[in-house]
């Protein structure tokens, strides 16, 4: 079965930092999709990145990007210039190409300190 | 456009009790998925429908819990009866068909008490 590790549970960065959140997985499978998605306090879910397994390079979306290294079977997240917004808990998640449900980490919670 | 909503937003209820949650999807998308979070655990699957047919249903965790999307609109959670390890936050997510990643709800925090 998929797992997603979080070995982070609490994270903090100063305002305008670079912060990287880690994640690893386990998984048999050679194609598959890798999410970040964040979720602030009482809000909902957002997608913030994905990343592709057959795709060799680290997607970027703005100030978010990945550290995608598929041997390793790990996928961090790096946010650069961190803003206070950015606060939130942040999760790992994993879905195979052909199948519907994704698995997620725990979660790492990020505090943003002024 | 719309989002994904959810509702009630949270829930108290005594053990044994019945409680429906639903979920009203994106208008178009075909894909619908619960998922819950269990004492700040991590986000586990519970089922998938495609349009009112159940996809995939694997992460139920018992018969106590029936899920249905009439219509392949809307969906409903109902837990019946309602065990204390059942309280967590409910996730509804929704995507187009070839979609990769979701749009989700707010959640519906479930108490059972």
């Amino acid at each position: 079965a998929q797992t997603v590790t979080q070995s982070q549970p609490e994270m903090s960065v100063q305002e305008a930092e670079t912060v990287t959140l880690s994640c690893t997985y386990d998984t048999s499978e050679s194609d598959y999709y890798l999410f970040w998605y964040k979720q602030p306090p009482s809000r909902q879910m957002i997608l913030v990145i994905r990343q592709e397994a057959y795709k060799q390079q680290n997607a970027t979306e703005n100030r978010f990007s990945v550290n995608f290294q598929k041997a390793a079977k790990s996928f961090s997240l790096k946010i650069s210039d961190s803003q206070l917004g950015d606060a939130a808990m942040y999760f790992c998640a994993y879905r195979e190409t052909n199948a519907g449900k994704s698995t997620f980490g725990d979660g790492t919670t990020l505090t943003v300190k002024p | 456009e719309a989002g994904v909503t959810q509702f009630p937003s949270h829930s108290v209820i005594e053990k044994g009790q019945t409680v429906t949650l639903r979920c009203d999807p994106i208008s178009g998308h075909d894909n619908l998925y619960w998922y819950r979070r269990v004492m700040g655990k991590e986000i586990k699957f519970l089922l998938h429908f495609v349009k009112e047919s159940k996809q995939d249903e694997s992460g139920m965790p018992n018969n106590r819990f029936l899920a249905e999307r009439t219509g392949g609109t809307y969906s409903t959670l109902k837990v019946q009866p309602a065990e204390l390890e059942d309280s967590g936050v409910y996730f509804c997510a929704s995507s187009q068909l070839g979609s990769y990643g979701y749009t989700f709800g707010s959640g519906t925090r479930l108490t059972v008490v």
